[in-house]
């Protein structure tokens, strides 16, 4: 059974802040790994995505990669109320190449 | 570029009765997803098609549940009878094509579905 494993929070921060979500998963030959933004009762919305070892930035957004200890983070930077919602993460990997999502971090940003 | 579309948004319905939901991919989309999403927790996939085609039903709950996409493009996810632990928002995803690495899926907004 693969699995991904989230903080399962909640999280708060203050604004202006650096949020920072965390996320392990079990199958060494995943090869992809999302960062989805879900708002209460809104649907899951793609952030970010990366494929190699190492940071990628993306504005206020940095993924962090570690396949060694199959890792994966999101970094918030200046964090904003609007960032207030669940970050789930996502690992693609199996034969199908099918997504296996965490149960979510719900962050909330105070004012 | 337009979404992924679904229909309807909200549904309620007596447990034992049917239900279905439509889905219409993003144009160009081979591999559409039917996932299911109980509160508090992720998406879990149901069923997998690359075009016309299933790759994976196998959490689909086959007794109850079906889905079918005939001309590969749109699809509808059927479950009869309803039972109270069906409760949950069922979502729609695409993607350009499901055999790569790198395929990054984008949802529709999904249809919440309460089983009285």
């Amino acid at each position: 059974q693969k699995e991904v494993e989230q903080n399962s929070g909640p999280l708060s921060v203050p604004e202006g802040a650096i949020a920072s979500l965390n996320c392990t998963y079990s199958d060494r030959g995943s090869q992809s790994f999302f960062w989805y933004r879900q708002y209460s009762g809104k649907s899951p919305e793609l952030i970010m995505s990366i494929y190699s070892n190492g940071d990628k930035e993306d504005g206020r957004f940095t993924a962090q990669l570690n396949k060694a200890s199959q890792y994966v983070s999101l970094l918030i930077r200046d964090s904003q109320p609007s960032d207030s919602a669940t970050y789930l993460c996502a690992v693609n990997s199996g034969s199908a190449r099918q997504l296996t999502f965490g149960s979510g971090t719900q962050l909330t940003v105070l004012p | 570029e337009a979404g992924v579309a679904q229909s309807p948004r909200y549904k309620i319905i007596e447990k034992r009765q049917s239900v279905a939901f439509w889905c219409n991919p993003i144009s160009g989309h081979a591999t559409l997803y039917w996932y299911q999403q109980i509160l508090g927790q992720g998406p879990k996939l149901l069923i997998q098609f690359q075009n016309n085609g299933v790759v994976d039903d196998s959490q689909l709950p086959k007794d109850r549940f079906s889905a079918e996409r005939l001309k590969g493009v749109d699809s509808t996810l059927k479950i009869q009878p309803a039972k109270l632990e069906d409760s949950a928002v069922y979502l729609c995803a695409s993607t350009v094509s499901g055999t790569g690495n790198y395929n990054e899926q984008f949802f529709g907004p999904g249809t919440r579905l309460t089983v009285l």
